[in-house]
This record gives C-alpha cells, structure tokens and sequence, in this order.
C-alpha cells in the first residue's frame, strides 16, 4: 500500500520558470510533512517542512502548501534554476516525525537553461 | 559535525556472502533509521532505533536482514546471506526525538551483489 502518492515522476522547466510537484496521503495520522531533495551520489536532504495547522510555508523560493482536508500537499520552486535540477521527495510522519518517514517514489526535476 | 557517516561507500559481493553495513550517527542524536533505495520500490525505511532500541523493524524483507545498535554511535545492517535482489543504496539517518527535527541522512551504501 502506497501511502504517499507523488507525481509527476519527472518534470522538466524552463530556466527561470515554475517547478511544481503534488503529493497526496492516506493516513490521517500523519502530521509532519517535508520535502527532502537528492542530488546524484549523495543522500537526501531536506528542503522544507511543513506541519497540518498552517496551509503555507515559503523558505526563499521554496513554497509548500498544505490542503488538510483534500490530503494533499505540494512544492513550488519559483524561479527555477539549473542548480535546482535534482531528484525531490515529499514525505509524511506521524509523531512529528519521530515515527520515521514514509516517502513518496521521487519526482526527477530538470531544469533547462 | 560530521554528519552521519556510513560505510563501506561501496561494495560488490557475491550472491551468499555476508554484509554488514555501519553507521555512525550524528553525535548527540537518539534516533536512528535504515532506509533502502531502489529505482523500483523508491525510499523504503527498514528499521529504526530510539534510544538504542529497536522499535520497528516491520520494514526488514526478510530474516536474511538483522540490525543492531549496541550504542548510541554505532549501528549496523547484516544481510545474510546476501542475494542479487539486495542491490540497492543503503542510507542510514539520525534524529532528535522531538517533534519536526529534522532527520539527517548519510551519503549511502551503494551494494552490489552478483
């Protein structure tokens, strides 16, 4: 059972453009919701986080938002730059995530100059 | 800091052997995860520790795997014996037990067995 769904698998923007990436969970429990990003050879890293009582966070050009009642979250990157071509996963945890993360399969980002 | 640290980076070995694979978590961190990647199954968490105790191992595939962690800096991740379908990056990650701390990974395992 997949508990969290994230699409597009892959996606590629223009320089300067818009990336945006949906995911969608099952559990209710969850209560903890980050996006982590990975670079070839390396591990995840996370990006940004957001938790249940607000819809929106923004870190720079990194944007989460947050439907509670659709279940669903997402990631915009504003001005999309080469250097952003990666692979990004959304997450989710219960207990904060002290419970552990459940990822979704990756969406591979390519940012075109 | 160090980070979290793994080895071996990288290893081969042939169907039937051993492996063990090590982690040394963030100093000062009390959580402690192992997660396997594959282009197929994605980021798939295996096991984690809180406090040196095992508290979910429902993500092991098999008995082949055990994991241990006999103090708070060091953690390990046995197959045996391996099999070619055990191909994947092994990543070990660390936490504080707190709500919304972040959990760190290392920079991977990458095993190979042929």
């Amino acid at each position: 059972q997949q508990q969290v769904k994230q699409s597009p698998q892959s996606l590629i923007v223009q320089k300067g453009g818009i990336s945006i990436i949906n995911c969608a969970y099952e559990n209710t429990a969850f209560d903890y919701f980050p996006w982590y990003q990975q670079f070839p050879g390396k591990g995840p890293a996370l990006l940004i986080a957001i938790r249940p009582d607000v819809s929106e966070k923004k870190e720079g050009r990194f944007t989460i938002s947050f439907n509670k009642s659709a279940k669903q979250f997402s990631l915009h990157i504003m001005d999309s730059q080469p250097g952003d071509s990666a692979t990004y996963f959304c997450a989710a945890a219960s207990g904060g995530g002290a419970d552990g993360l459940t990822f979704g399969k990756g969406t591979h980002l390519i940012i075109q100059p | 800091d160090a980070g979290v640290i793994q080895s071996p980076r990288h290893e081969v070995t042939e169907m039937g052997q051993e492996v063990t694979l090590r982690c040394k978590p963030i100093s000062g961190h009390n959580s402690l995860f192992w997660y396997r990647q594959t282009m197929m199954r994605g980021l798939e968490l295996l096991i984690y520790f809180n406090n040196n105790v095992p508290i979910d191992d429902s993500g092991m595939p098999e008995d082949r795997f055990s994991a241990k962690m006999p103090n708070a800096s060091f953690s390990t991740l046995k197959i045996q014996p391996s099999e070619p379908r055990d191909s994947a990056v092994y990543f070990c990650a660390s936490s504080l037990i707190s709500e919304g701390n972040t959990i760190y990974f290392g920079e991977g395992s990458w095993l190979t067995v042929v």
